[in-house]
């Protein structure tokens, strides 16, 4: 079956710096997306990585490794707003989305 | 910029009651989606549309029932809801299919007794 794994909690001090991992077992791949979402909010998006390497965007990096099945978002300089479930979600070989269960990051001051 | 809206915000069913949640999008996107949350899960695709007049069964798409007469518009129907239906309802938009970032509306809160 196809799967997304990455951890359910993490726990990080403001101000440090936090990687957040995902790996992925689908039928083929087209591309990896990572999502942030608030407590009872919207998931809006962050990064979208479909060749191998680290994409950068201001305090938050992603990077993917297709051989490896594997990728992680990269959160730097952390603020309390930064709070927040990160999802990571997989295209698979027939274009359907498949969604990890999302990471809890908790920052404390 | 309203984005995607969803209506309602949250609702309280009987079981065996019907309704239908609205879904609207002003960004002329040409892809839309349902997707239910639920705790310690990832998000689950109900039934998704890639343009006015055409639906498509996602993962879970048991119970519900879906219509887009309009570009604009997404509905999502349930017609005899269940406890097991109690979650939180998302819609999401996406000019191209799913190797496009997608924009969420703010949510459904959905409980059924």
């Amino acid at each position: 079956g196809q799967n997304i794994d990455q951890p359910t909690e993490m726990t990080a001090t403001e101000g440090a710096i936090v990687q957040i991992n995902c790996t992925y077992q689908t039928s083929g791949f087209n591309g990896l997306f990572w999502y942030q979402q608030h407590a009872g909010e919207a998931p809006t998006f962050l990064s979208y990585n479909v060749l191998d390497g680290l994409e950068e965007k201001g305090r938050f990096s992603s990077f993917l490794s297709r051989s490896k099945g594997y990728s992680y978002l990269l959160l730097k300089e952390l603020q309390m707003k930064d709070s927040a479930s990160y999802l990571c979600a997989a295209v698979d070989s027939n274009y359907q989305l498949i969604w990890g269960a999302g990471t809890k990051l908790i920052i404390k001051p | 910029n309203a984005g995607v809206t969803q209506t309602p915000k949250f609702r309280v069913l009987k079981t065996g009651q019907s309704m239908t949640l609205l879904c609207a999008q002003d960004m002329n996107h040409e892809y839309m989606y349902w997707y239910r949350q639920d705790p310690g899960m990832g998000l689950r695709l109900i039934h998704y549309s890639v343009g006015e007049g055409t639906t498509a069964k996602g993962e879970v798409p048991d119970g519900y029932n879906v219509s887009r007469l309009k570009k604009q518009n997404f509905l999502l129907g349930l017609e005899s809801a269940a406890p097991s239906q109690t979650s939180v309802y998302f819609c999401a938009s996406s000019q191209g299919g799913v190797s496009q970032p997608q924009h969420f509306g703010d949510g459904t809160r959905l409980s059924i007794l």
